[in-house]
């Protein structure tokens, strides 16, 4: 049981350059998320998705586009990067357990510098 | 969701009980206090929630006033291991909105030897 899991670890890009950022979880939980986390601050969310096939925006969604691939995958695409988008990428996901549940479980982050 | 103050941060010594105060004034009748930790660079990870009844588990225990303004998250005996930032976060219960979690400041706790 591996949890979520994120590649890659490490990423530096040239500005324009496109690339996708892959999370996976292996606890058949239906919710997913990524956030991002720049230096010194808390998290903010990007995009999430509540279950397999639908997404919707977080608090920071412009400059990304995700796809929720199947229940396990959950995808961060970055079109045309910018400066602005270096930063900590933090994969997540959570499901119902006990009354209230809904615990996020989060990934080892994807660290991404834009040049 | 509602708001939540957290100091900024708080030292401990190794060995003792860390205490981490969280307001949450404007919190609703149906939001949960959850707490969560980030040990430098890694994902954050979940800790311990709870409505309005105190809580423990083996990480910590969880304090609610009974008006439920506030909480307080116990580390009874912090290790250097504990050393990390602390997030408080009310949300409503269920799957709402995905179950989205809003962070805020958090407090950093260090843990002395």
């Amino acid at each position: 049981n591996a949890g979520v899991t994120q590649t890659p670890k490490f990423q530096v890009l040239k500005t324009g350059q496109s690339m996708t950022l892959q999370c996976a979880q292996d606890m058949n939980h239906n919710s997913m998320y990524w956030y991002r986390q720049d230096p010194g601050m808390g998290l903010r969310l990007i995009y999430y998705s509540a279950s397999e096939g639908t997404t919707d925006k977080g608090e920071v969604p412009n400059g990304y586009n995700v796809s929720r691939l199947n229940k396990r995958e959950f995808s961060l695409r970055l079109e045309s990067a910018a400066p602005s988008q270096t930063s900590v990428y933090f994969c997540a996901s959570s499901g119902r357990t006990g009354q209230s549940g809904y615990e996020q479980y989060f990934g080892p982050g994807t660290r991404l510098t834009v040049t | 969701d509602a708001k939540t103050t957290q100091p900024t941060s708080m030292d401990c010594a190794e060995g003792r009980a860390a205490n981490l105060p969280c307001n949450h004034s404007t919190i609703s009748g149906n939001e949960y206090v959850y707490w969560y930790r980030q040990i430098h660079s890694q994902g954050p990870q979940y800790i311990i929630h709870g409505l309005k009844n105190n809580e423990t588990n083996e990480m910590a225990s969880l304090i609610i006033t009974e008006d439920r303004k506030s909480s307080t998250l116990i580390l009874p005996h912090a290790t250097l291991r504990d050393t990390a930032v602390y997030y408080c976060i009310v949300r409503v219960a269920g799957d709402n909105q995905g179950g989205k979690l809003i962070f805020g400041q958090g407090t950093e706790l260090s843990v002395k030897p």
